[in-house]
């Protein structure tokens, strides 16, 4: 089974700002199996990202992704206040697997 | 529009047996682009993947799982199911279903709301 490790745990940042969550695979992730959501309290997860750099519809260009093999990276360019959630990771290979997540918290 | 909605009890007995549907709107499940999966998440834990079924009745298992799930797909009401047999106040979480977009890409495109199973005696 692949194991995801997402950091940091929590990112403390003002609006304005620009956020950087990692996401480690500990083995090689094709890019096409890995995914990125946004969960609000009490909300389903959200897509944002597919294949690893490829927004979802309704996305805005804030958000981006890139990595390949191991390192995968969301990046929020710019935070607006509707921003400040949990984001998880995703990878499908011989298995399905989550990262534990990344609190975006406003400083 | 997709839905799915989740449907089942909300309080379940330890050692008996989870079942939840997903119900399927706005779409069917004998697509042959997706699979119907199932994720829980504890309160204020992390996701989980449970497993996924493919129309054909095909389906998938979190290894740390597969002893005790059964998911089962029912195109006929256009609508998939979860069981969970033997549970333990560790299976208590809020239950999602999910469809997951298949080959060349997967991912979680549509969720339902949620459904909140507690195991308790």
């Amino acid at each position: 089974e692949i194991v995801l490790t997402q950091s940091p745990g929590t990112l403390s940042l003002s609006p304005g700002e620009r956020a950087t969550l990692s996401c480690r695979a500990s083995q090689s992730v094709s890019s096409s199996y890995l995914a990125w959501y946004q969960q609000k309290p009490g909300q389903a997860p959200r897509l944002l990202i597919y294949g690893a750099s490829s927004r979802a519809t309704g996305i805005p260009d804030r958000f981006s992704g890139s990595g390949s093999g191991t390192d995968f990276t969301l990046t929020i360019s710019r935070l607006e206040p509707e921003d400040f959630a949990v984001y998880y990771c995703q990878q499908y290979g011989n298995s399905l697997t989550f990262g534990g997540g990344t609190k975006v918290e406003i400083k | 529009q997709l839905q799915l909605q989740e449907s089942g009890p909300g309080l379940v007995k330890p050692s008996e047996t989870l079942s939840l549907t997903c119900s399927v709107s706005g779409g069917s499940t004998t697509s042959g682009n997706y699979y119907w999966g199932w994720i829980r998440q504890p309160p204020g834990k992390g996701l989980e993947w449970i497993g996924s079924i493919y129309y054909s009745g095909n389906a998938y298992y979190n290894p740390s799982l597969k002893s005790r799930v059964t998911i089962s797909v029912d195109t006929s009401k256009n609508h998939f199911s979860l069981k969970l047999i033997s549970v333990t106040a560790a299976d208590t979480a809020v239950y999602y279903c999910a469809r997951l977009t298949r080959l060349p890409l997967y991912y979680f495109d549509y969720w339902g709301q949620g459904t909140l199973v507690t195991v308790s005696s």
